[in-house]
């Protein structure tokens, strides 16, 4: 089956600690979208890749870090200059701009 | 101007009622305008979308209807049922590959 697949489920952070979120597609969408999701807010964008190889900051990009090394895959870091890193992660992706775009099921990310 | 306001917060609709759920956005150049449907611990899944080309989208028992002029556009949910309880989020794009959320509304459908 096509799809997104955004790994772990639930991750937990350090204090000063980075860490990685995985997103990966089978879909062959070029395009591809980190975003993140408090209570009461929606749905904010942290950073979007039209292509590989290439990436364009977001709304909130600060304190994160992606790549785009292959086109299936854009992995999302959480650097410990994120002072309030405990979200919901979504993952989405779309065959290319102005497409629908197709989530995961999300990484909650929290704070030990 | 690159908002979109979304309301109601929440909404509580009798089984077999109809859901409205309403959206306003200032920026002209959005062009795409789709709403998702989130279920607790899951993505957000698209529901139906709609362009400003067209007043209204029927898929189902959901309905887009789109006022250009006004600068709005509502989802109305058909004959809800339970199933149906969810967040519902809408959307609205220009042609720079960015989606602008609402801030969404928690839907419960009681029996």
């Amino acid at each position: 089956d096509g799809g997104i697949t955004q790994s772990p489920k639930y991750l937990f952070r350090k204090e000063g600690q980075n860490v990685t979120l995985s997103c990966e597609q089978n879909l062959n969408h070029d395009a591809m979208y980190w975003y993140r999701q408090d209570p009461g807010q929606g749905l904010r964008l942290i950073y979007y890749s039209q292509i590989v190889n290439d990436f364009q900051k977001g709304d909130i990009a600060e304190g994160y870090s992606v790549s785009r090394e292959k086109k299936e895959s854009f992995p999302l870091t959480v650097t410990s200059a994120q002072k309030n890193p405990t979200a919901f992660y979504l993952c989405a992706s779309s065959r290319n701009s102005n497409q629908p775009q197709h989530f995961g099921d999300g990484t909650r990310l929290s704070i030990l | 101007q690159q908002q979109v306001k979304q309301s109601p917060q929440s909404l509580i609709v009798q089984k077999g009622g109809i859901s409205i759920i309403n959206c306003a956005y200032e920026n002209t150049a959005f062009d795409y305008f789709p709403w998702y449907q989130q279920f607790p611990g899951k993505g957000p899944a698209l529901l139906i979308a709609i362009r400003p080309d067209v007043s209204e989208k029927k898929e189902g028992r959901f309905t887009i209807s789109f006022n250009k002029s006004a600068k709005q556009f509502s989802l109305h949910i058909m004959d809800s049922q339970p199933g149906d309880s969810a967040t519902y989020f809408c959307a609205a794009s220009d042609r720079t590959d960015k989606l602008i959320f609402g801030t969404g509304t928690r839907l419960q459908v009681f029996p």
